[in-house]
C-alpha cells in the first residue's frame, strides 16, 4: 500500500516568513512529486511538480526531495495572506501512472 | 472558457436516483479520472481512463459508472444515489509527459 503523509496542520506563519511543508511517501520507487494549492471551495492547482533527479525552484516556491528520508517539501518565501490555503502533495511511482495523494496541509498566512 | 468545464456545478438530488455528472475538456489531453473529495479523507480516485475505449476502476468505483463519449468527454452516473456518495466531485485530465493533472471546477452533489 503506497502511503503519502501529510500534518495536516494548520501551519500558520506571519506575512513575509518562509513556509515550509513537508510530505512523506512510502514507496522507494516513487519517481514523480507533485504540489497542488487549493483554495477553500475550489479546485486543486498544480504549482510544482519534480522528478526524483532534483530540486525545482520558481518564483517564491521551492520543491525540495529528500530521497534518503523519503520526503518532499514545499518552501514558499515571503509569504502572503492570498498562500493560505491547502497544499496537497502527490507521488507517482515509476511503475504507475496514478499518483498518490497526501490529505492537505492547511496553511495560514497571518498579517 | 475553462480547459477543463464540470456540469452541474451543484445538484441537490434524493435518494435512489439516477444522476450524471458531465466533464469536457479543450487540454487535448488522452487521460481523464473522477475523484471524489470529502473533508478529512482527502482526494479518492473513482475511475480513470486514458484512452476513448480504456476505462479503469479505481479505489471507490462501486456504485458508480461512467462513459467516455469522446477523447474530450467523461461522464460519471451514479445508478443509485445514497447519502454517503454526498461530496465534492472532480473531474481531471494530464498529459503523458509530466501527469500533472488539471482540474475542473468541481461539482457539488447533495443526496437527501
Amino acid at each position: 500500500q503506497k502511503e503519502v503523509e501529510q500534518n495536516s496542520g494548520p501551519l500558520s506563519v506571519p506575512e513575509g516568513a518562509i513556509a515550509s511543508l513537508n510530505c512523506t511517501y512510502s514507496d522507494r520507487g516513487s519517481q514523480s512529486f507533485f504540489w497542488y494549492r487549493q483554495y477553500s471551495g475550489k479546485s486543486p492547482e498544480l504549482i510544482m511538480f519534480i522528478y526524483s533527479n532534483g530540486d525545482k525552484e520558481d518564483g517564491r516556491f521551492t520543491a525540495q526531495l529528500n530521497k534518503a528520508s523519503q520526503y518532499v517539501s514545499l518552501l514558499i518565501r515571503d509569504s502572503q495572506p492570498s498562500d493560505s490555503a491547502t497544499y496537497l502533495c502527490a507521488v507517482r511511482s515509476g511503475g504507475s501512472y496514478i499518483p498518490t495523494f497526501g490529505r492537505g496541509t492547511s496553511l495560514i498566512v497571518h498579517p | 472558457d475553462a480547459d477543463v468545464t464540470q456540469t452541474p456545478r451543484n445538484r441537490i438530488t434524493k435518494t435512489g436516483k439516477r444522476i450524471m455528472l458531465e466533464c469536457s475538456q479543450t487540454k487535448g489531453h488522452d487521460r481523464m479520472y473522477w475523484y471524489r473529495q470529502d473533508p478529512g479523507l482527502g482526494l479518492r480516485l473513482i475511475y480513470y481512463s486514458f484512452d476513448v475505449k480504456d476505462i479503469n476502476k479505481g479505489e471507490i468505483s462501486d456504485g458508480y459508472s461512467v462513459s467516455r463519449q469522446a477523447q474530450a468527454k467523461f461522464s460519471l452516473s451514479l445508478e443509485s444515489a445514497i447519502p454517503n456518495q454526498t461530496a465534492l466531485y472532480f473531474c481531471a485530465t494530464s498529459d503523458s509527459g509530466t501527469g500533472g493533472y488539471t482540474f475542473g471546477s468541481g461539482t457539488r452533489l447533495t443526496v437527501v
